[in-house]
């Protein structure tokens, strides 16, 4: 049962461009999603996450576009440069006692070329 | 501060045999998980420990049992190992509570191959 649901599993994006991967949930008592980025060798590491109270969050040239009601959110990275190139995983959980598992997406290896 | 600390970092194991992966973490969080990556099925939840003393399945529990030994140390066992347990086996902690400590802080990795 795929809790969180990723899409594409690969993407290839020219410099310069807009990198756009998206997840879907499905457990509406999940209130936290971040994205999480992984150098091959490395774990996973936050990029940038949001709350559902807000509908976008943005960080340098990352943002996440949440919509509560279709339960969907959405990795942007704007000016995609070749140091990106790796894969990004979404995950949704909870963050209070009671709601601590954390789930994640299928990933997306993202490939930055020139 | 070494953050998760995962050892081994690779094992080799033949079928049948058993071992335990053992994850530390030095930040006091209350939150601990297991889980293995497999190429295009992303990160899969083994079990995870919301705080010392209580242990919970995730997505993909059958064949593995967990320890959580105090606050800081949660281990993985494989009591019977399969072919199908061969991969990238990751823990990671987190406090789990409130608008600070949500961020999940994961180790390196061990990889494992079971022939």
């Amino acid at each position: 049962q795929q809790q969180v649901k990723q899409s594409p599993q690969s993407l290839i994006v020219q410099k310069g461009g807009i990198s756009i991967i998206n997840c879907a949930y499905e457990n509406t008592a999940f209130d936290y999603f971040p994205w999480y980025q992984q150098f091959p060798g490395k774990g996973p590491a936050l990029l940038i996450a949001i709350r559902p109270d807000v509908s976008e969050k943005k960080e340098g040239r990352f943002t996440i576009s949440f919509n509560k009601s279709a339960k969907q959110f959405s990795l942007h990275i704007m000016d995609s440069q070749p140091g990106d190139s790796a894969t990004y995983f979404c995950a949704a959980g909870g963050s209070n006692f009671g709601n601590e598992k954390l789930t994640f997406g299928t990933g997306t290896r993202l490939t930055i070329i020139p | 501060n070494a953050g998760v600390t995962q050892t081994p970092k690779f094992q080799v194991l033949k079928t049948g045999q058993s071992m335990t992966l053992q994850c530390a973490q030095d930040m006091n969080h209350n939150s601990m998980y297991w889980y293995r990556q497999d190429p295009g099925m992303g990160l899969r939840l083994i079990y995870y420990s919301a705080s010392e003393g209580t242990t919970d399945k995730g997505e993909v529990p059958n064949g593995y049992n967990v320890s959580r030994l105090n606050k800081r140390e949660f281990s993985l066992r494989l009591e019977s190992a399969a072919p199908s347990q061969t991969s990238v086996y990751f823990c990671a902690s987190r406090t789990g509570t409130g608008a600070l400590g949500t961020e999940a802080f994961f180790g390196q990795g061990t990889r494992l191959t079971v022939v």
